[in-house]
C-alpha cells in the first residue's frame, strides 16, 4: 500500500479535462510538503511535470496544472491529446523521506 | 548536456550482492542531493533511499534499511547503491534522481531521472 492513495485509472476523450487525485495525510501533504508529479511512458523514465504543487517545468505544456489543499493534490490535464496517455505518480515527503502515490494510468 | 546514466545491474541468485553506479554528468553533482527510486515489473515507484550532498546524511526506506547502502564520490561524480542479501522482491528497474533545488534534502521534486538498470534476483 502506498502512503500517497491515488486512483488507479482516468480516462477521457480527447480534447477534455481530466483530474487526478492524490491523498495523503497529516504526516505528509498535510504538514505543508509540497507535491510533485511525474509522467512516465511506458519502458522510460519518469518526466517532472509539475513541481511545488502548482508550477510547471520549462517545456510542459500549460495544459498541466496542479493544486493541493489540505491532505489532498490534484493534477489536471485540460485538452487531453493521444500523447498524454501514460501513467501520472504524486511524490511528497514524510519526515524528509520521499513518498509516492502508487501511479494513475491515463487513457486517451 | 546534462545526464544521468544507471549501470551495474543483471540477473542474480538470491543472497548475493550488486552494487549499481549513476555516472553524472553536465551539473555540478556535489551540490545536489541524490536518490534512488526502483519499480518492480508492471509496479509503481517506490523511493528507495537518499544522500546529502556531501555525503554526511543517507536515508533508507524501511524495505531498504540494513541491505542497500548509498554513497557518493563527488570528486568522480558517481552515485552508488551497494546492494547486499539481495531477494526476489528486490527485482526492479533501479532509477538515480536528482533532487532539486541544491544543498537541501527532503523537500524538493526529482528533476533529473537516469535511463535506468534492471535488477534480477532469480534462483
Amino acid at each position: 500500500q502506498s502512503v500517497l492513495t491515488q486512483p488507479p485509472s482516468v480516462s477521457g476523450a480527447p480534447g477534455q479535462r481530466v483530474i487526478i487525485s492524490c491523498t495523503g495525510s497529516s504526516s505528509n501533504i498535510g504538514a505543508g510538503h509540497n507535491v510533485h508529479w511525474y509522467q512516465q511512458l511506458p519502458g522510460t523514465a519518469p518526466k517532472l511535470v509539475i513541481y511545488d504543487n502548482n508550477s510547471r517545468p520549462s517545456g510542459v505544456p500549460d495544459r498541466f496544472s496542479g493544486s493541493r489543499s489540505g491532505t489532498s493534490a490534484s493534477l489536471a490535464i485540460s485538452g487531453l491529446q493521444d500523447e498524454d496517455e501514460a501513467y501520472y505518480y504524486c511524490q511528497s515527503y514524510d519526515s524528509s523521506l520521499s513518498v509516492f502515490g502508487g501511479g494513475t494510468k491515463l487513457t486517451v | 548536456q546534462v545526464h544521468l546514466v544507471e549501470s551495474g545491474g543483471g540477473v542474480v541468485q538470491p543472497g548475493t550482492s550488486l552494487r549499481l553506479s549513476c555516472a553524472a554528468s553536465g551539473f555540478p553533482f556535489s551540490l545536489y542531493a541524490m536518490h534512488w527510486v526502483r519499480q518492480a515489473p508492471g509496479k509503481g515507484l517506490e523511493w528507495v533511499a537518499v544522500i546529502t550532498h556531501d555525503g554526511s546524511e543517507k536515508h533508507y526506506a524501511d524495505s531498504a534499511k540494513g541491505r542497500l547502502i548509498v554513497s557518493r564520490d563527488n570528486t568522480q561524480k558517481i552515485l552508488y547503491l551497494q546492494m547486499d542479501s539481495l531477494r526476489v522482491e528486490d527485482t526492479a528497474a533501479y532509477f538515480c534522481a536528482r533532487e532539486s533545488g541544491g544543498y537541501t534534502f527532503g523537500r524538493n521534486a526529482f528533476d533529473m531521472w537516469g535511463q535506468g538498470t534492471m535488477v534480477s534476483v532469480s534462483s
